[in-house]
């Protein structure tokens, strides 16, 4: 079984551009999550997806961070614009049920 | 609110000792209790979890840990370190609601040194 795929794998950016990450999460999961680590502090929750329905945003930083998914597939999350604390790992996680997660490989924002 | 610690941001040992990272939690109810490890450039991987039962949980790669109630923590623990367990260590607890959100501790590195 393919697992929760992440792209791109690194993103450096300018302040005040546009970046979407992607998560392809496990077929047939419709259960789908992201987290987020900003350097050297804890991994935080940002959202979670019932297929296409968001069941819980409350971990979203603000409203510069739209999430999306898009038919309860792929989910994308579309940071407008990037600041510089944005910067650091955006991890995508599935799961058929909830809690049972499978974690992708990250992709680390780099925002200058 | 639910909560967990990582006390130490970096723990080192000599291969072949044995190793403790020690996880403190704070919860409401029956904790669910998961390690997971992060390699160089790799993703997060399940390493093992406590959900209910036996107090001492064996997962990968060799690794368990204990599950004690009454001093709520659940330290990883591996008799015999490896330098290839040089990695990012993170103590996760599952919130109970609908959305089964994990709580995160701030990751402890393991440096495993010949």
């Amino acid at each position: 079984e393919a697992g929760v795929t992440q792209f791109p794998s690194h993103s450096v950016i300018e302040k005040g551009q546009t970046v979407t990450l992607r998560c392809d999460p496990i077929s047939g999961h419709d259960n789908l999550y992201w987290y987020r680590r900003v350097m050297g502090k804890e991994i935080k929750f940002l959202l979670h997806f019932v297929k296409e329905s968001k069941q819980d945003e409350s971990g979203m930083p603000n409203n510069r961070f739209l999430a999306e998914r898009t038919g309860g597939t792929y989910s994308t999350l579309k940071v407008q614009p990037a600041e510089l604390e944005d910067s650091g790992v955006y991890f995508c996680a599935s799961s058929q049920v909830v809690g049972g997660y499978t974690f992708g490989s990250g992709t680390r924002l780099t925002v200058v | 609110a639910q909560s967990v610690a990582q006390p130490e941001d970096q723990v080192n040992v000599a291969e072949g000792n044995p190793l403790t990272v020690k996880c403190t939690y704070s919860v409401s109810g029956n904790p669910y209790l998961f390690w997971y490890v992060q390699y160089p450039n790799r993703g997060l991987q399940f390493l093992l979890k406590y959900i209910t039962g036996d107090n001492l949980v064996k997962g990968s790669y060799g690794f368990e840990a204990e599950f004690n109630k009454s001093q709520t923590s659940f330290h990883l623990k591996k008799p015999s370190a490896l330098v290839s367990d040089s990695a990012l260590y993170f103590c996760a607890v599952r919130e109970i609601s609908n959305t089964g959100k994990l709580i995160f501790g701030q990751g402890t590195t393991l440096q495993v040194k010949p």
